[in-house]
């Protein structure tokens, strides 16, 4: 089946500690792209890459990091920069020259 | 910056009736994509509007995008239970980066329906 998985689907960690949350895709996308979702609002894009080794800020990248050493995967890494991590993390991918976004199934983190 | 505005936020409505979702965006675009999202779950993709006076129609539900006035439109006709979800649109921007890719989306604040028997 192809697809974007994304795991765990709940992630629990304490304030301080780093961790990183996981995005594959065996569509052969060329774009990849993570969003964070806090309640009631709408999804906000923290980071993309059109390529495999280059990646770009969105909106929200303060306190995250990415890299794209492969063309399937897209790891994020909440570091303890991050004021308020607690949120649904969403993974999207897209094909080159192509517009819509397919997304994964998310991960819900919980900081405390 | 890119900002987009649906409205209304919250709708409650009994079945068999009809209803819009508007989304105004504030730059140009001719592309915009409404996705459903049902509780604890993922984005659910219900449309792909890519020029002016695109029109789409799937069940009771219809999507509509006027590029010139920056406005989409989301129709819900004759409701059933089925369709309580979250509805958001969202807008993208051309890349001229990679020569093709889009650069991200930007999303508004979803409308959040509920339909009552």
């Amino acid at each position: 089946d192809g697809g974007i998985t994304q795991s765990p689907k709940y992630l629990f960690r304490k304030e301080g500690q780093n961790v990183t949350l996981s995005c594959e895709q065996n569509l052969n996308h060329d774009a990849m792209y993570w969003y964070r979702q806090d309640p009631g609002q709408g999804l906000r894009l923290i980071y993309y890459s059109q390529i495999v080794n280059d990646f770009q800020k969105g909106d929200i990248a303060e306190g995250y990091s990415v890299s794209r050493e492969k063309k399937e995967s897209f790891p994020l890494t909440v570091t303890s920069a991050q004021k308020n991590p607690t949120a649904f993390y969403l993974c999207a991918s897209s094909p080159y020259g192509d517009y819509e976004q397919y997304f994964g199934p998310g991960t819900r983190l919980t900081v405390t | 910056e890119l900002k987009v505005e649906q409205n209304p936020l919250f709708l409650s409505m009994q079945e068999g009736k009809n209803y819009t979702i508007y989304c105004n965006y504030s730059t140009t675009s001719d592309r915009l994509y409404w996705y459903r999202q049902d509780p604890g779950k993922s984005l659910e993709s219900l449309f792909v509007l890519l020029s002016n006076g695109a029109v789409k129609q799937e069940g009771r539900l219809m999507a509509s995008l006027d590029t010139k006035a920056r406005l989409s439109t989301l129709h819900i006709t004759a409701a059933v239970h089925d369709l309580s979800a979250t509805y958001f649109c969202a807008v993208d921007v051309f890349s001229v980066y990679s020569g093709g890719g889009a650069d991200g989306l930007t999303f508004g604040k979803g409308t959040h329906l509920i339909i009552q028997p």
